[in-house]
């Protein structure tokens, strides 16, 4: 079976500054991809960041990046210059077949100013 | 171009009832996905459609639960004879391909049905 867990249920962060969400997982797969997707008030789940697990570079998009340790199945999002505009739910996915997603529990980053 | 749209926004039903969810999807989208929201979770898999046809229907609860896509565009999430346990936010994906792993399967949501069965 594949679960996915984020540790962390809430986490706050000044404006401008960076902070980090963890999510790990356990599977039995070697091909597989990994996901954060963004979900503000409006519940409208947005991609922010995915990776190839046969990839060893780790995938960036602007102020987003993460650290895949695939050894270690943990898959952590980095948010850089955090913006008031970033508060939302953060959701780490996991995908190892066509179409199935598994999706953690989710962590609601609040961004102050 | 627009998005993935959802209707209705919001449900409120009686226990027992039937209800239907409408998904549109992405226009040329071949790919569309049904998951379910519980409160404080992640979202869960449904039903996957491949054009017409539902290429996985594993996460389908039980009997109740039903979805069509029946000319590969729009699809209808329906469920009978409802419960207060199917109190959620249904969420619709859809994507341009399925697998492949290009960036061509990546699956754009939509805003989500909130369904409460009273």
């Amino acid at each position: 079976a594949q679960t996915v867990t984020q540790s962390q249920p809430e986490m706050s962060v000044q404006e401008a500054e960076t902070v980090t969400l963890s999510c790990t997982y356990d599977t039995s797969e070697n091909n597989y991809y990994l996901f954060w997707y963004k979900q503000p008030p409006s519940r409208q789940m947005i991609l922010v960041i995915r990776q190839e697990a046969y990839k060893q570079q780790n995938a960036t998009e602007n102020r987003f990046s993460v650290n895949f340790q695939k050894a270690a199945k943990s898959f952590s999002l980095k948010i850089s210059d955090s913006q008031l505009g970033d508060t939302a739910m953060y959701f780490c996915a996991f995908r190892y077949n066509f179409n199935k997603f598994y999706f953690g529990s989710g962590t609601k980053l609040n961004v102050k100013p | 171009g627009a998005g993935v749209s959802q209707t209705p926004s919001n449900k409120v039903t009686e226990k027992g009832k039937y209800v239907e969810l409408r998904c549109d999807p992405i226009s040329g989208h071949t790919a569309l996905y049904w998951y379910r929201q519980s409160l404080g979770q992640g979202p869960e898999f449904l039903i996957y459609f491949q054009g017409t046809g539902a290429a996985d229907d594993s996460g389908l609860p039980n009997d109740r639960f039903f979805a069509v896509r029946p000319e590969g565009s729009v699809s209808t999430l329906k469920i009978q004879r409802t419960e207060r346990g199917d109190s959620a936010v249904y969420l619709c994906a859809s994507s341009l391909t399925a697998g492949g792993g290009g960036r061509t399967d990546t699956q754009y949501f939509g805003p989500g049905t909130r369904l409460t069965v009273l």
